[in-house]
């Protein structure tokens, strides 16, 4: 299957900080990546919906401002949390679709995640 | 309304038994695809199985099948021959629209379900 990395894998960072996080397809070109959101023992919620070159797409409730995603190539999509508080902490994962063939399945691939602390 | 519906927080298994997880979805949409993710401890999310909507058979995966029932729209995993190794969460995800091959749409994810196999 494809391949989609993350890094980092997690990081720790003193509230006010900002933190950027990326999303990468390894074999394929991904013109939509997802961004979704894990909080412990939950589902996942998507964040928004990243299109290269152009703005993302922005679920209702997530600030725009606070939770910048940037998709400038086909291979690469970046998350940068702005102004980082506690309760921004949460396992954040990203996906990308393999289109490459018209048997395609649409499957989403996801990426190992990136485990955020804010202290 | 919930679009995917998984009512069992958690279930048990013996070794080299069989397990059915279930999930139901809600659509008005004819055209969805409806998938299956396996999420270790280590946080990422293993495609396991997709089941499109106008496919007549139900998917198959190696141990892992799709019990998909369109009528009564459910789409339950069953897992042959449980291993230690599938203890893990599982979510069960649906999109909407498109087809093979068409463009990407987000997912939409149940709570999931935690497997726990023991010898």
């Amino acid at each position: 299957g494809a391949v989609v990395s993350q890094h980092p894998s997690w990081v720790i960072c003193k509230s006010g900080t900002s933190v950027k996080i990326e999303c990468r397809s390894l074999d394929f070109q991904a013109t939509t990546m997802f961004w979704y959101r894990q909080f412990p023992k939950q589902s996942l919620m998507l964040m928004a919906t990243s299109n290269e070159g152009s703005k993302a797409t922005y679920e209702q409730g997530v600030e725009k401002d606070k939770f910048l995603i940037n998709h400038a190539s086909l291979t690469l999509s970046t998350l940068t949390v702005t102004s980082a508080h506690p309760e921004d902490s949460s396992f954040y994962i990203c996906s990308a679709g393999d289109t490459r063939t018209p048997a395609s399945t649409d499957t989403q691939y996801f990426g190992p995640g990136t485990r955020l602390t804010v202290l | 309304a919930q679009k995917i519906t998984q009512t069992q927080p958690g279930m048990f298994v013996q070794e080299k038994e069989a397990v059915t997880l279930d999930c139901t979805y809600d659509t008005s949409d004819p055209s969805y695809g409806l998938f299956w993710y396996k999420q270790p401890s280590s946080g990422e999310m293993i495609f396991l199985i997709y089941q499109g909507s106008y496919d007549q058979q139900n998917a198959t995966e190696g141990r892992y099948s799709l019990n998909f029932q369109k009528a009564r729209k459910s789409a339950n995993l069953v897992i042959s021959a449980s291993q230690l190794g599938d203890s893990a969460m599982y979510f069960c995800a649906m999109r909407e629209g498109g087809g093979r091959g068409s463009t990407l749409g987000r997912l939409y994810f149940g709570r999931g379900t935690q497997l726990t196999v023991w010898p």
